[in-house]
């Protein structure tokens, strides 16, 4: 069946570290990956999209990277602050091609800086 | 406006009412899409609209729930005959077209008594 997976429900890391979460998806071929931030009572917001063509997308203290051979793709956040404590989800877009391009998201990984 | 506006942003239902769930998306943006968000879990895929145009509606959990975007703006997701397990975050969210980020509004939270 088709999956996807965030490394870990939570991940506490000090201010001023890189943060990396991991995103694997199993049976998608999907035509690109999205990253969204979402805050406690607030919707997902987004962040990056990267394309099955793309090694490496960055914007700011961000940076994603998408390996199809893998199946994964991780996101980096660089330097970071306690203002980038917040849930981070996953989204595929897979290429349905039938005019249906809904994003499939997974559970989440739950970020804390600590200061 | 500037965002994706959802209303009401809570709603509390006897089970068995029937409730309305409101989207205002972006002006000019195609793309309407419905999401259904647990605690704790991510959002799952309700259904998608192509302007008025409703694609796929093969996350609607039952005949239950029923969506519509008349004019290709305003969209309304009702549930009838509410169930405590219809008890969840409702997440509206529209884009451009494909290859694009979504903007998701703030959810309605529905909680059945």
């Amino acid at each position: 069946s088709q999956k996807i997976e965030q490394n870990s429900e939570a991940l506490n890391i000090q201010e001023g570290k890189t943060a990396t979460l991991t995103c694997n998806y199993t049976n998608y071929s999907p035509a690109y990956l999205q990253w969204y931030r979402q805050d406690p009572g607030r919707g997902p917001v987004f962040l990056l999209l990267i394309r099955e063509n793309e090694k490496e997308k960055r914007k700011e203290r961000l940076k994603v990277t998408f390996d199809t051979t893998l199946k994964q793709s991780l996101f980096h956040i660089t330097a970071s602050q306690p203002a980038d404590s917040a849930t981070y989800l996953c989204a595929l877009d897979p290429y349905s091609g039938a005019g249906s391009y809904q994003l499939t998201f997974g559970k989440g990984t739950k970020l804390s800086v600590i200061p | 406006g500037a965002g994706v506006s959802q209303s009401p942003r809570y709603k509390v239902a006897k089970r068995g009412q029937d409730v309305a769930l409101r989207c205002d998306p972006i002006s000019g943006h195609v793309s309407l899409f419905w999401y259904q968000q647990a605690l704790g879990q991510g959002p799952e895929f309700l259904t998608y609209f192509q302007n008025e145009a409703q694609l796929d509606k093969s996350g609607l959990p039952s005949d239950r729930f029923f969506a519509e975007r008349p004019e290709g703006s305003v969209s309304t997701l009702k549930i009838q005959r509410t169930q405590q397990e219809d008890s969840a975050v409702y997440l509206c969210a529209s884009s451009p077209g494909s290859s694009y980020g979504y903007t998701f509004g703030s959810g309605t939270r529905l909680t059945v008594v």
